[in-house]
């Protein structure tokens, strides 16, 4: 298994700023992820965070956006970057050990953009 | 393109009452099939993961089932509790990539 820990677990933002969501896990892990719900929706994939590499972005989702950074095989962040109303969303990190084993989710932020 | 589907979106069911809820997905291959749990505004809480060769795995009073050839999958959950109501997910693995696909979800209420 593994424990995450994602901070914040709530905002509220003004637009046009940018906030920064950090995800830490308890073991290193090959594989993390970010996704984002959408009120009322399931999780959309938002990309996978490599270590010491370029995340790797979903269709409809950039960089510029939302950066992301991973330095090691426990830590990763998501920028949400000049926001707006429509980013009001819960976002979550997801981990799993390899392609094949369970996935698990932080506790995820709610964040609403005012 | 993968599609998840999941049925009914919505249930309520007396405490004490055995349920299925339903999860289609379009292609078959798939690496495995996840089923979470979510409560209202929280992140997600992993139930049962069953691999693709699985045709089922059992936690407690819940059992999944998978048959890859159909796209089907089902979620068993025997003599409900009102501790139970949550919005439950299932994901698949897909087979292409490393990504889950998620369902659109069941929100459960058992009532007292």
């Amino acid at each position: 298994s593994a424990v995450i820990s994602q901070k914040p677990s709530r905002d509220i933002c003004q637009r046009g700023t940018s906030l920064t969501i950090q995800c830490q896990v308890d073991s290193q892990v090959t594989m993390m992820f970010w996704y984002r719900q959408q009120p009322g929706q399931s999780l959309t994939l938002i990309a996978t965070a490599n270590q010491g590499s370029e995340a790797t972005y979903e269709s409809g989702f950039v960089i510029d956006k939302f950066p992301i950074s991973r330095p090691n095989l426990t830590f990763s962040t998501l920028t949400v970057s000049n926001m707006s109303p429509e980013d009001s969303s819960i976002y979550l990190c997801s981990v799993a050990h390899t392609v094949n084993t369970e996935a698990f989710f932080g506790q995820g932020t709610r964040l609403t953009v005012v | 393109k993968q599609e998840v589907t999941q049925i009914p979106a919505a249930l309520s069911v007396p405490e004490g009452e055995n349920l299925v809820l339903n999860c289609s997905f379009t292609d078959s291959a798939i690496y495995n099939l996840q089923w979470f749990r979510q409560d209202p505004g929280k992140g997600l809480t992993s139930l049962l993961l069953i691999q693709s060769s699985q045709r089922e795995q059992t936690s407690g009073r819940l059992n999944a089932s998978l048959d890859k050839s159909s796209g089907r999958s089902t979620l068993y959950i025997a003599a409900s509790q009102p501790g139970d109501s949550a919005t439950y997910l299932c994901a698949v693995k897909s087979g292409a990539t490393n990504k889950l696909i998620f369902g659109t979800g069941t929100l459960l209420a058992v009532q007292p």
